[in-house]
């Protein structure tokens, strides 16, 4: 079945550690997308990828990265910079230069001790 | 800047009542305007979308939305709710990337929580 696929769902890092959560796609998307969820705060934008090795900021990049190798790859790096990195995160993508929805994986929940 | 709006963030309603839930955009173009539904800690899937046409739109679960331009809203509806609709719901928008004619970025609200009472 064609989908996205978030690895792991759970993840408990020590603080000042850099962790990375994978998000692989069998759809064949050209964009994808990584956002930050929090209680009472809906979705916001980490990244985002239109294409192979093209990346943008979104809203909330700080002390984030991320990397566009291949298609169906889009790994996001929460880093030691990023001050509050507790959080739910989802990652997406859509058929570029279509006008289509984005599709989401299951998220990854990210607990920093 | 675009921008969406849910007023309610909370909303509770009876098993068998119906159910509207508010959506309001800011977007200077035509708007590609979308309702997802999020159980918890599960990912979001898509209840509808909206791009041109026909102002109300059907989608899944028996939910049906409405595009009105002049106020800017997008308001999600559903006849009578089941118990398995207590979940989250967001609404969304895409922009077009200014000088392409691909997306940008999806912008979405803070999401309106609703509790199904028996």
């Amino acid at each position: 079945d064609g989908g996205i696929t978030q690895s792991p769902k759970y993840l408990f890092r020590k603080e000042g550690q850099n962790v990375t959560l994978s998000c692989e796609q069998n759809l064949n998307h050209d964009a994808m997308y990584w956002y930050r969820q929090d209680p009472g705060q809906g979705l916001r934008l980490i990244y985002y990828s239109q294409i192979v090795n093209d990346f943008q900021k979104g809203d909330i990049a700080e002390g984030y990265s991320v990397s566009r190798e291949k298609k169906e790859s889009f790994p996001l790096t929460v880093t030691s910079a990023q001050k509050n990195p507790t959080a739910f995160y989802l990652c997406a993508s859509s058929r570029d230069r279509g006008r289509t929805e984005a599709f989401f994986g299951q998220g990854t929940r990210l607990t920093v001790v | 800047a675009q921008s969406v709006t849910q007023p309610d963030i909370h909303i509770t309603v009876s098993e068998g009542a119906s159910l509207e839930l508010r959506c309001n955009y800011s977007y200077g173009a035509t708007p590609y305007l979308f309702w997802y539904v999020q159980s918890p800690g599960q990912g979001l899937q898509l209840l509808l979308k909206y791009f041109s046409g026909d102002t109300l739109v059907q989608g899944i679960k028996g939910f049906e939305a409405e595009f009105k331009r002049s106020q800017s809203s997008f308001n999600l509806r559903k006849p009578s709710v089941h118990w398995s609709d207590a979940a989250e719901y967001f609404c969304a928008v895409g922009s077009i990337k200014e000088g392409t004619d691909s997306w940008g970025k999806f912008q979405f609200g803070a999401g309106t929580q609703v509790v199904v009472t028996p």
